[in-house]
């Protein structure tokens, strides 16, 4: 049982360029969310998908689009990368009750140069 | 969204109970307290949650006030590997789903 995968684990990206990181979850959950941690900050969440074919904007959604492909994979895409997005990007799952906990990836480490 | 506060740092002699306190007093009567934690940069594992009541479980215990209005989050024996920042969080439920709102947490440090 893998829980949340994320990949890639780490990107260097020119300012500029495009990509996008991949989440899967295998738990068959309902919630998934994108977040992006700082340096010594906490996590802040980007955007949110509380079911198949939804999806909402968080805290800090600019420069920012997301997609949730199926119930397992939700996507988030940098269309032109800034050195401001270098951070850590932590992927989560959740069954989407209020009484749930959530499963987090172990983060996409990005880089803008 | 209600609001949590957390002391930045706590260090905890390793063996001994770690008691890391968390003020919410704004929260509505609905929402969860939840605690989760971050070693070193991996990402985030739920600890434990409770709405009015204590909760326990395999790793830790959960008192929350009966004002609701503050909680404590306790590690019976810490170890080494306790070493970590914890959040504490008050749940948003937002139409079937929801979202967590992290602080800073609180940097715990067990030491030998």
């Amino acid at each position: 049982n893998a829980g949340v995968t994320q990949t890639p684990k780490f990107q260097v990206l020119k300012t500029g360029q495009s990509m996008t990181l991949q989440c899967a979850q295998d738990m068959n959950h309902n919630s998934m969310y994108w977040y992006r941690q700082d340096p010594g900050m906490g996590l802040r969440l980007i955007y949110y998908s509380a079911s198949e074919g939804t999806t909402d904007k968080g805290e800090v959604p600019n420069g920012y689009n997301v997609s949730r492909l199926n119930k397992r994979e939700f996507s988030l895409r940098l269309e032109s990368a800034a050195p401001s997005q270098t951070s850590v990007y932590f992927c989560a799952s959740s069954s989407g009750g209020s009484d749930t906990e959530a499963f987090f990836g172990q983060g996409t480490r990005l880089t803008v140069v | 969204d209600a609001k949590t506060t957390q002391p930045t740092s706590m260090d905890c002699a390793e063996g001994r109970a770690a008691n890391l306190p968390c003020n919410h007093s704004t929260i509505s009567g609905n929402e969860y307290v939840y605690w989760y934690r971050q070693i070193h940069s991996q990402g985030p594992q739920y600890i434990i949650h409770g709405l009015k009541n204590n909760e326990t479980n395999e790793m830790a215990s959960l008192i929350i006030t009966e004002d609701r209005k503050s909680s404590t989050l306790i590690l019976p024996h810490a170890t080494l590997r306790d070493t970590a920042v914890y959040y504490c969080i008050v749940r948003v439920a937002l139409g079937g789903g929801n979202k967590l709102t992290f602080g800073t947490g609180t940097q715990l440090k067990v030491e030998l």
